[in-house]
């Protein structure tokens, strides 16, 4: 089965700076690839989704930008972050179009 | 296009009682639905699926889900709570385009 490692496990970052935010997988090939946000006690918010390598779809107009590098590689950037970017990150995979998605343990990220 | 609507952000039950979370969703195609659990500070983890297969789905830690495709609905139950089901619910439907959409989420509460 599928497993999904992201890290770190928690930033703080002041108001301006640069983030990048790694996600790998392991146990399938060509996965779908997305990025979530979730605000505090709010639901899950789609950023980015991924079907292949350098095949990005965003969903939401904002301050980040995603990358895929390789097959089994998710990257979530940003050149200057802004307050409004706190919140728990949220990386998944999924095999195929009806499988169900495999999360990582997330990334709360806290912007000062 | 797909949508999840998940009734009631909160629910709070005694435990022991019956916990019925309320799932409906919308889609043009037949859909391949899922519910999540998420603790605090992690990941979503898989619950149950239904993937068109029997109309009664059981899922771990004692949960089961029943689609009714005329009321397009997708309710999780679990007979008697327990103190370790506090947690965060998300219900998600996929199409066969793949890419999931999740509910607003449900909190539930479990009182001693």
């Amino acid at each position: 089965s599928q497993t999904i490692h992201q890290w770190p496990a928690t930033l703080v970052q002041p108001v301006g700076s640069p983030l990048s935010l790694e996600c790998t997988v392991e146990g399938t090939s060509n996965p779908n690839l997305y990025w979530y946000r979730q605000a505090a006690g709010r639901g899950l918010q789609l950023l980015f989704y991924s079907v292949g390598i350098g095949q990005i779809s965003s969903e939401v107009p904002q301050n980040l930008s995603a990358s895929r590098p390789q097959d089994r590689q998710f990257i979530l950037s940003s050149k200057k972050l802004l307050l409004s970017d706190s919140g728990f990150y949220l990386c998944a995979g999924q095999g195929s179009y009806n499988s169900p998605l495999h999360f990582g343990n997330g990334t709360r990220l806290t912007v000062t | 296009a797909q949508s999840v609507t998940q009734l009631g952000s909160h629910v709070s039950v005694s435990e022991g009682a019956l916990v019925l979370l309320r799932c409906n969703y919308s889609s043009s195609v037949p859909p391949y639905l899922f519910w999540y659990v998420q603790y605090p500070n992690q990941g979503l983890q898989l619950l149950l699926k239904y993937t068109s297969a029997a109309t009664l789905v059981k899922g771990i830690n004692g949960f089961e889900a029943e689609f009714k495709k005329s009321e397009t609905s997708f309710h999780l139950t679990k007979p008697s709570a327990h103190m370790s089901d506090a947690a965060e619910y998300f219900c998600a439907v996929n199409t066969n385009a793949g890419k999931s959409t999740f509910g607003d989420g449900t909190t539930l509460t479990v009182k001693p």
